[in-house]
């Protein structure tokens, strides 16, 4: 099925460890993105790609790294990750020139102890 | 940047009940969608509704661009209906960014 592909759904870290989500989609879309969940505060935006070979920061980009890798793949990096980082990560996409909205994948629960 | 507030926050109904939850932004936008998070946590995209009217079954949504708020309605609510449901707006000014309100939870019970 088409969409959007996340892995892992699940990883625990030790503090100070790194580790990369990775996301990939197949529809073709231009513009891809990261978010994190937490309890009461919505999705923020961590990260974008506004296309192919291009990476902008969102609201709380301080302790990633992503990179777009090409279209179809966008990646985000913990480079050592701390407590506050435990949250839920959704990878999502959109072909801005199309009206049909994004996509989300279905999330990675990443817990920092 | 944009303020997205949605209400009511929680919302309990019995099954078969209807509802309206609405979802009011502070600027003007150029995308407007409403998600369903499910009991298991995936986002699920019911509407992409800038503005006008939509209806999907049991789901319909209306967005007033000009008074700048958005309405989804749940009719003959079921229990699969339980979860939390976000608005996203994207305004003008921001060519890719999707802002989220903090949700309603909505539960419905047999």
């Amino acid at each position: 099925n088409a969409g959007v592909t996340q892995t892992p759904k699940f990883q625990v870290l030790k503090t100070g460890q790194s580790m990369t989500l990775q996301c990939a989609q197949d529809m073709n879309h231009n513009s891809m993105y990261w978010y994190r969940q937490d309890p009461g505060m919505g999705l923020r935006l961590i990260y974008y790609s506004a296309s192919e070979g291009t990476t902008d920061k969102g609201e709380v980009p301080n302790g990633y790294n992503v990179s777009r890798l090409n279209k179809r793949e966008f990646s985000l990096r913990l480079e050592s990750a701390a407590p506050s980082q435990t949250s839920v990560y959704f990878c999502a996409s959109s072909e801005p020139r199309q009206s049909y909205g994004y996509t989300f994948g279905s999330g990675t629960r990443l817990t920092v102890v | 940047g944009i303020q997205v507030e949605q209400s009511p926050p929680d919302l309990i109904l019995q099954e078969g009940a209807n509802s309206t939850l609405r979802c009011n932004f502070s600027d003007s936008v150029n995308n407007l969608q409403w998600f369903h998070q499910n009991p298991w946590g995936q986002l699920i995209n019911l509407f992409y509704i800038p503005s006008g009217t939509k209806q999907n079954g049991r789901l319909s949504a209306t967005t007033v661009a000009t008074e700048r708020y958005s309405l989804l309605y749940i009719s003959s609510s079921q229990t699969t209906d339980s979860g939390v449901y976000f608005c996203a707006v994207r305004s003008g000014g921001s060519n890719y960014k999707l802002t989220f309100g903090k949700g309603t939870l909505l539960t419905v019970n047999p």
